[in-house]
């Protein structure tokens, strides 16, 4: 469901190192779902989605990782750069529903 | 291509005044419409969603509503804006034939 009322937890990595974003998930039912990247100011934008008869899914530089056992999703940034700083949601989706529901968001800072 | 446009992009206006937002569609048809606020450094809160045009699904009850004269325009709305309106307003579309839902702009609305 959603978690409109939380603060975003945040999450500082080096330039260049690796970074990992997690996403706990509400439905055991929700089929299908995206990383969203958001820069201050700007709506979200896709970044990679996955459906649940996948485990993997691997983009540019984006490798989103779905476990469905305990309803957790990650998506892992490859050679963190500055301009990965922003705040990443994950949201789920039901295919056969309208409604997407998003996760509480992390704040993502990149130290040059 | 599709592109999605909200205006305006900034909105300041006193407590008690009307509102209308809107969000517009191109290079689709039918799409799914949906509206959501985002309060500073919180997560999204979807407000209401349409698969049609005149069908319109409220999440939260408030003293927003919303329309949908057209099939590629969405308007949110109020006869008297609150304090507690202000925020980030944020349009999404999807199409049917996709599972993908992209974010418009957003509209920053202060209320005073």
């Amino acid at each position: 469901g959603e978690s409109v009322g939380l603060h975003l937890p945040t999450l500082s990595v080096q330039e260049g190192d690796n970074s990992i974003i997690n996403c706990a998930y509400s439905n055991s039912a929700s089929d299908y779902f995206i990383w969203y990247k958001q820069e201050s100011g700007k709506g979200p934008q896709f970044i990679i989605d996955i459906r649940s008869n996948m485990d993997k899914r691997q983009g540019q530089r984006v490798t989103v990782l779905l476990n469905k056992t305990v309803k957790h999703l990650s998506l892992q940034i490859a050679a963190t750069q500055p301009g990965d700083s922003a705040v990443y949601f994950c949201a789920e989706n039901l295919l056969t529903g309208n409604q997407f529901y998003f996760g509480t968001g992390t704040s993502l800072t990149v130290i040059p | 291509s599709q592109t999605i446009h909200q205006w305006p992009a900034t909105l300041v206006q006193p407590v008690g005044s009307p509102l209308s937002l809107e969000c517009t569609v191109e290079g689709t048809s039918n799409p799914n419409l949906y509206w959501y606020r985002q309060a500073a450094g919180r997560g999204l809160q979807l407000l209401f969603y349409s698969v049609g045009i005149g069908q319109i699904s409220s999440e939260v009850p408030q003293n927003l509503s919303a329309s949908r004269p057209q099939d590629r325009q969405f308007i949110l709305s109020s006869k008297k804006l609150l304090l507690s309106d202000s925020g980030f307003y944020l349009c999404a579309w999807r199409d049917r034939a996709q599972e993908t839902q992209y974010f418009g702009p957003g509209t920053r609305l202060l209320v005073l």
